[in-house]
């Protein structure tokens, strides 16, 4: 059973647009949801994290915004660049940790 | 500050074969983490150690995986034996302490593929 499911599976944008990736959850226990970003032969890395008592988070180019009673979470990547193509993990954790799928970004220049 | 570092960065064995992978946490991280990550998946964790006693190995396949923390630092992992669905990237993962807010600092993982 997937605890984080995420959308869309692959992404194309054109630089300077909006890249958004969705997550949605079913455990209400989970309080920590944090965004990784992952290059080709590179482990994950932590990109921005957002706790479920703040709907909005921005940091530089990248925001989450979190929507406890829907129970989603969305990453947009503001002014997308061609050095944003990646893969982005969401995750959510309480006592376990769980990442979603996976969407590989690409940005066309 | 030097990051996790993992051997070996690549490995090929038969099915049935015996591997081991070995990561080295950063410095004073208290908490290790081994995953899975088979391709165009998120990673699965596998097992979390704190120090080195086991704080979670739910999801560790117990029949064929084992892995230790020997002195609370480094780690080793092991398939014994290997099937052709352990084909995967071994990412090992730090952090301070177990809370679930500690940042996880990735190595850059072992691909291991089985024939």
């Amino acid at each position: 059973q997937q605890q984080v499911k995420q959308s869309p599976q692959s992404l194309i944008v054109q630089k300077g647009g909006i890249s958004i990736i969705n997550c949605a959850y079913e455990n209400t226990a989970f309080d920590y949801f944090p965004w990784y970003q992952q290059f080709p032969g590179k482990g994950p890395a932590l990109l921005i994290a957002i706790r479920p008592d703040v709907s909005e988070k921005k940091e530089g180019r990248f925001t989450i915004s979190f929507n406890k009673s829907a129970k989603q979470f969305s990453l947009h990547i503001m002014d997308s660049q061609p050095g944003d193509s990646a893969t982005y993990f969401c995750a959510a954790t309480g006592n376990q940790f769980y990442f979603g799928t996976g969407t590989s970004l690409t940005v066309i220049p | 500050e030097a990051g996790v570092a993992q051997s070996p960065r690549y490995k090929i064995i038969e099915k049935r074969q015996s591997v081991a992978f070995w990561c080295n946490p950063i410095s004073g991280h208290a908490t290790l983490y081994w995953y899975q990550q088979i391709l165009g998946q998120g990673p699965k964790l596998l097992i979390q150690f704190q120090n080195n006693g086991v704080v979670d190995d739910s999801q560790l396949p117990k029949d064929r995986f084992s892995a230790e923390r020997l002195k609370g630092v480094d780690s080793t992992l092991k398939i014994q034996p290997a099937k052709l669905e352990d084909s995967a990237v071994y990412l090992c993962a730090s952090s301070r302490g177990t809370p679930s807010r500690e940042t996880q600092y990735f190595g850059p993982g072992t691909r291991l593929l089985v024939l």
